[in-house]
């Protein structure tokens, strides 16, 4: 079992509906939890971070946290073209030393 | 968020020679940085970290004779590829962290081929 999980997609979704992004986690004890999204021939940039169960709410991004169920998603509301990229999740896992292990991406295309 | 840059952006260069990478954080102070190279249509492969004024540690499989980094102040952290060769062609990123903070922010890489 793969630490970080995500369906590495292609997902599609038409404009201006919710994009959900799922990651599933191995470890327990993790205790951060981050989303990041990366352009084609880009490097990742860093959109959300959750720390706690529940949602948190940025914009048009929602980060969902489940530890008990060791899962996390991320809901684009209104998705826009210019969402279309491959988003990564990230989990610091217990004993890690602070290194981030990323999950494979999920490619999302938003259709006009 | 905070802002890593990277330099360069782009680099070719002829098999054999080498190639220095610069990395910084604009904005705050890095204790910990770290170095990924990333293959076309593959996941970030982490290469090694570097904690400031201490020696890099390398994953496995990484060769630290061949991938040289260095990362002297909280500033400022270089990879060099000694030695390149068209194999090593690849686009690279940095990624930083403060002493207190959980997030990572990443430079936006340096594509170098080889040829």
């Amino acid at each position: 079992q793969k630490e970080v999980e995500q369906n590495s997609g292609p997902l599609s979704v038409p404009e201006g509906a919710i994009a959900s992004l799922n990651c599933t986690y191995s470890d327990r004890g993790s205790q951060s939890f981050f989303w990041y999204r990366q352009y084609s021939g880009k490097s990742p940039e860093l959109i959300m971070s959750i720390y706690s169960n529940g949602d948190k709410e940025d914009g048009r991004f929602t980060a969902q946290l489940n530890k008990a169920s060791q899962y996390v998603s991320l809901l684009i509301r209104d998705s826009q073209p210019s969402d279309s990229a491959t988003y990564l999740c990230a989990v610091y896992l217990s004993g890690s030393a602070r290194q981030l292990t990323f999950g494979s991406g999920t490619q999302l295309t938003v259709l006009p | 968020g905070a802002v890593v840059s990277q330099h360069p952006s782009r680099v070719i260069c002829k098999s054999g020679t080498s190639v220095k990478i610069e990395c910084r954080s604009l904005d705050f102070q890095a204790t910990t940085m770290f170095w990924y190279r990333q293959f076309p249509k593959q996941s970030l492969m982490l290469m090694a970290t570097s904690n400031e004024g201490s020696k890099a540690t390398y994953e496995q499989g990484v060769e630290k004779d061949k991938f040289l980094i260095n990362h002297a102040s909280l500033t400022l952290s270089t990879l060099t590829v000694t030695s390149a060769h068209p194999e090593d062609s690849s686009f690279y990123i940095c990624s930083a962290r403060d002493r207190l903070g959980y997030e990572q922010y990443f430079g936006p890489g340096t594509r170098l081929t080889v040829t």
